[in-house]
């Protein structure tokens, strides 16, 4: 089956740990992208990359680092520079960025306290 | 600032109605459009794109898209109990740009 994946689905932790959001995807999509959505908001871009080893930042890149080192994967870390990091993060992907329709994962739903 | 605005709702409507919803968007440089459906508490699932002005059908969904009024509606025909659920509109961002830029969504509600 074609898609993505993101692990884990929930994941806790304690304030000042670091913790790294998976996400796979098996599309053969070139771009890939992370989003953090709050509750009744919109998304909003962390990180985007449009091919391997190349990566952009978003709009609210502060306190997040991420990795593309194979283009079936891109981890996203959360350090404990952010400052608010409770949120559910979704992983998106797109065979070309911007102008193509974009496909989540799951998500991860992460509570920091 | 490159916004997409969407009425946050809720858009309640009768089982069986048909759902508008509306969409403004402030890139004139937009080509994508696209319409996402979230259920609570899960990940956003595409369910519509348009790339040209005028009305794009896809069974009871309709997309329609009008440049320059800069705005992008979806309908929804035969409401159902499991079409509730919060539509994100979004646009990519013009000008050679990489990003899309979703809107907060309007919440649907549909009543058997």
């Amino acid at each position: 089956d074609g898609g993505i994946t993101q692990s884990p689905k929930y994941l806790f932790r304690k304030e000042g740990q670091n913790v790294t959001l998976s996400c796979e995807q098996n599309l053969n999509h070139d771009a890939m992208y992370w989003y953090r959505q709050d509750p009744g908001q919109g998304l909003r871009l962390i990180y985007y990359s449009q091919i391997v080893n190349d990566f952009q930042k978003g709009d609210i890149a502060e306190g997040y680092s991420v990795s593309r080192e194979k283009k079936e994967s891109f981890p996203l870390t959360v350090t404990s520079a952010q400052k608010n990091p409770t949120a559910f993060y979704l992983c998106a992907s797109s065979p070309f960025t911007g102008w193509r329709e974009q496909y989540f994962g799951p998500g991860t739903r992460l509570t920091v306290t | 600032q490159k916004e997409v605005e969407q009425n946050s709702g809720p858009l309640s409507v009768p089982e069986g109605a048909i759902a508008s919803l509306n969409c403004t968007y402030s890139d004139r440089g937009s080509q994508s459009f696209f319409w996402y459906r979230q259920y609570s508490g899960k990940s956003p699932e595409l369910i519509m794109s348009i790339y040209s002005n005028g009305d794009k059908e896809d069974g009871r969904f309709t997309a329609q898209l009008n440049k320059a009024s800069q705005y992008v509606s979806l309908l929804i025909r035969d409401s159902q109990p499991s079409d509730s659920a919060t539509y994100l509109c979004a646009v990519n961002e013009g000008g050679g740009g990489f990003k899309t830029i979703f809107g907060a969504g309007t919440r649907l509600f549909v009543k058997a």
